[in-house]
């Protein structure tokens, strides 16, 4: 079954170093691929979706790349500030080979902290 | 626009009884999503609906089950509660279901069980 692995539970960096967060997953590739923030006590919030044809998506400071080779996405924050701070979650869509809708499948997420 | 709604925000139930929570997606969203999020195993999915079909389920007991509305209002059920069902729930809708659609969360249903 297909498995999505957040290398890092925690990464500490500190304010305006750019955070690098990686996504890992086995098996077949997925043909979106999808990152959230989520805050304490709150439901994930979307910030990018990257299809499998695509290399790179930015948005503001916010990088995601898209390696279907290494099985591996890798989301980056430039000139991080302490309000990014936050547990960040890579999530792939799952088909059904039987012809239904997918779901989304979540890693566990890595929580970012931006010292000041 | 409103957001997705979840209620109640928080509950505190026994073991062996059962619970309902309540999802309400964004306007013209027509499929809901409802996840399982503890601290080990993170968000683990539960089921989809869309128009009121069940289109995918998770590994879960029976114990859990779901409904959609008509209004694509959705509840899930949780019956005989056990203390390892202690867990944040969270809705999510999108227009047509996930994949190429991205799923806007509620703010979560907080149950624990004693």
């Amino acid at each position: 079954s297909q498995k999505i692995e957040q290398n890092s539970e925690a990464l500490n960096i500190q304010e305006g170093k750019t955070a690098t967060l990686t996504c890992n997953y086995t098996n077949y590739s997925p043909a979106y691929l999808q990152w959230y923030r989520q805050d304490p006590g709150r439901g994930p919030v979307f910030l990018l979706l990257i299809r499998e044809n695509e290399k790179e998506k930015r948005k503001e400071r916010l990088k995601v790349t898209f390696d279907t080779t290494l099985k591996q996405s890798l989301f980056h924050i430039t000139a991080s500030q302490p309000a990014d701070s936050a547990t960040y979650l890579c999530a792939l869509d799952m088909w059904d080979y039987g012809g239904s809708q997918g779901n989304l499948i979540f890693g566990k997420g890595t929580k970012l902290s931006v010292k000041p | 626009k409103a957001g997705v709604t979840q209620t109640p925000r928080y509950l505190i139930k026994t073991r062996g009884q059962q619970v309902t929570l309540s999802c309400s997606p964004i306007s013209g969203h027509r499929s809901v999503s409802w996840y399982q999020q503890t601290p080990g195993q993170g968000l683990q999915f539960l089921f989809e609906y869309f128009s009121e079909t069940q289109r995918n389920k998770g590994n879960f007991p029976g114990r859990f089950s779901g409904r959609q509305f008509s209004n694509s209002r959705s509840e899930m059920n949780v019956s005989t509660l056990e203390l390892g069902d202690s867990a944040l729930y969270l809705c999510a809708s999108s227009l047509t279901g996930p994949g190429a659609n991205v799923l806007t969360f509620g703010a979560g249903s907080r149950l624990t069980v004693l």
